[in-house]
């Protein structure tokens, strides 16, 4: 059964560093999503991608972050310049055109800054 | 705004009917999903609801929606130990466009005994 993936699982990076979380989404799906969890919080939405373009944004989502779907198979989050309080759980999502919003999501990449 | 609020923790016996209960504040809500989480794992969407539905049974899974209280139920039929996650209520707000986000709520981690 075809699934979305991440890496890496787990992140250690220190404060100011850039990191590029990396995702594969389902093949043949067209729209992206990236969502974090802070742990003990909600899941929050970042971003939402589609035609190769950001079609919705949250307020946590600054010019500190950035996707790129660089090569039509990998959906990347780029955090510039990273802060204790990015340190959360990095959830990538994707779901085809047709259908109820089914997001498949993947396992998840857990950031730790320090 | 939107907000998804739910109860962080259920203990139920195996083979008692699990309740996981969640209340909405956007009144807009297209869908209303429930999510299952399990270690490790990434978020599973289990089963929705659209919003002029009042009640939708999948199996062990019965889900009850009361509009007007903006209240979601999961009731889950003889609980089992593979049960044992974490639940996630998610609604689509109508004027998300057709890009779709979800907000979740926290969570709530069920735990099944013997």
């Amino acid at each position: 059964e075809p699934e979305v993936t991440q890496t890496p699982s787990h992140q250690v990076t220190q404060m100011g560093q850039e990191v590029i979380l990396r995702c594969v989404p389902i093949s043949n799906h067209l729209y992206f999503y990236w969502y974090r969890q802070i742990l003990g919080q909600k899941v929050e939405f970042l971003v939402s991608f589609y035609n190769n373009e950001i079609s919705e944004k949250s307020e946590i989502f600054d010019d500190q972050f950035s996707v790129e779907r660089p090569d039509g198979s990998n959906f990347t989050l780029k955090i510039r310049s990273t802060k204790l309080e990015d340190s959360a759980m990095y959830f990538c999502a994707s779901r085809s055109r047709a259908g109820v919003n089914e997001q498949f999501f993947g396992p998840g990449t857990r950031l730790t800054v320090l | 705004g939107e907000d998804v609020e739910q109860s962080l923790f259920l203990s139920v016996r195996e083979g008692d009917s699990s309740v996981i209960n969640c209340t909405y504040t956007d009144s807009s809500s297209t869908y209303l999903y429930w999510y299952k989480q399990e270690p490790g794992a990434g978020l599973q969407l289990l089963t929705y609801i659209f919003s002029n539905m009042d009640m939708k049974q999948d199996q062990r899974l019965t889900v009850l929606l009361n509009k007007k209280d903006k209240h979601l139920s999961l009731r889950i039929a003889d609980t089992q130990t593979g049960d044992s996650a974490i639940y996630f209520c998610a609604e689509t707000p109508m004027f998300s466009g057709g890009y779709n986000k979800l907000i979740f709520g926290a969570g709530t981690r069920l735990a099944v005994h013997p």
